[in-house]
């Protein structure tokens, strides 16, 4: 089961600013590093921030990470249509250990 | 460019086994742990297992502890998942995805391959 909570749904119009949150605890946020992954439907999960925040190569600097303590953030700036995905969060957990993922949000562009 | 391929899915009744497997190309294959990851049919992402770079290290969820085995072939390039016991709530689609360099996080991923258990 996910033990990073992220909200559900967000939701936002073109053009304009979206931020997804992402709790955790001690032994998975607030002691390793945080990824973003992006799920477009029918797709394949890709790898859109790692390392808290640094963007792969081909990533838009429209999206962004952030890592405070246990929760983390990924905000989406000059939101379109093509970003209506859904958005999951991931770290690695020390005290199980294992790779956990959030609970995943779903982006819609109104 | 860097692949994953897996294959192996398939229908298969509750109790029953099934292999997947991952070919990979495009990069130096025995630098890299891999790991799978799945997703039940309209859930979220649930990673399942690790394997290192040398074999030696394996991780696994407690959903599929003892019953799920990771190994790796670096002479052929692959990662494998053995799964016994299955139960229906093990019908996903499973990705083979390749862990980035030196950190946490899964930089490459598979098509997906899917395993229905059902009666």
């Amino acid at each position: 089961q996910s033990v990073l909570t992220q909200p559900p749904s967000v939701s936002s119009a073109p053009g304009q600013k979206v931020i997804i949150s992402c709790s955790g605890s001690s032994s998975n946020i607030g002691g390793n590093y945080v990824s973003w992954y992006q799920q477009l439907p029918g797709t394949v999960p890709k790898l859109l921030i790692y390392d808290n925040n640094n963007r792969p190569s081909g990533i838009p600097d429209r999206f962004s990470g952030s890592k405070s303590g246990t929760s983390a953030t990924l905000g989406i700036t000059g939101l379109q249509t093509g970003d209506e995905a859904d958005y999951y969060c991931g770290a690695w957990d020390s005290s199980l250990p294992g790779f956990v993922f959030g609970t995943g949000t779903k982006v819609t562009v109104l | 460019q860097v692949q994953l391929v897996e294959s192996g899915g398939g229908l298969v009744t509750p109790g029953g086994s099934l292999r997947l497997s991952c070919a990979a190309s495009g990069f130096s294959f025995s630098d890299y742990s891999m790991n799978w990851i799945r997703q039940a049919p309209g859930k979220g992402l649930e990673w399942i297992s690790f394997v290192s770079t040398n074999g030696n290290t394996k991780y696994y969820a407690d959903s599929v502890k003892g019953r799920f085995t990771i190994s790796s072939d670096n002479a052929k390039n692959s990662v494998y998942l053995q799964m016994n016991s299955l139960r229906v709530e093990d019908t996903a689609v499973y990705y083979c995805a390749r862990r980035g360099w030196l950190h946490d996080f899964f930089d490459y991923w598979g098509q997906g391959t899917l395993a229905t258990v059902s009666s």
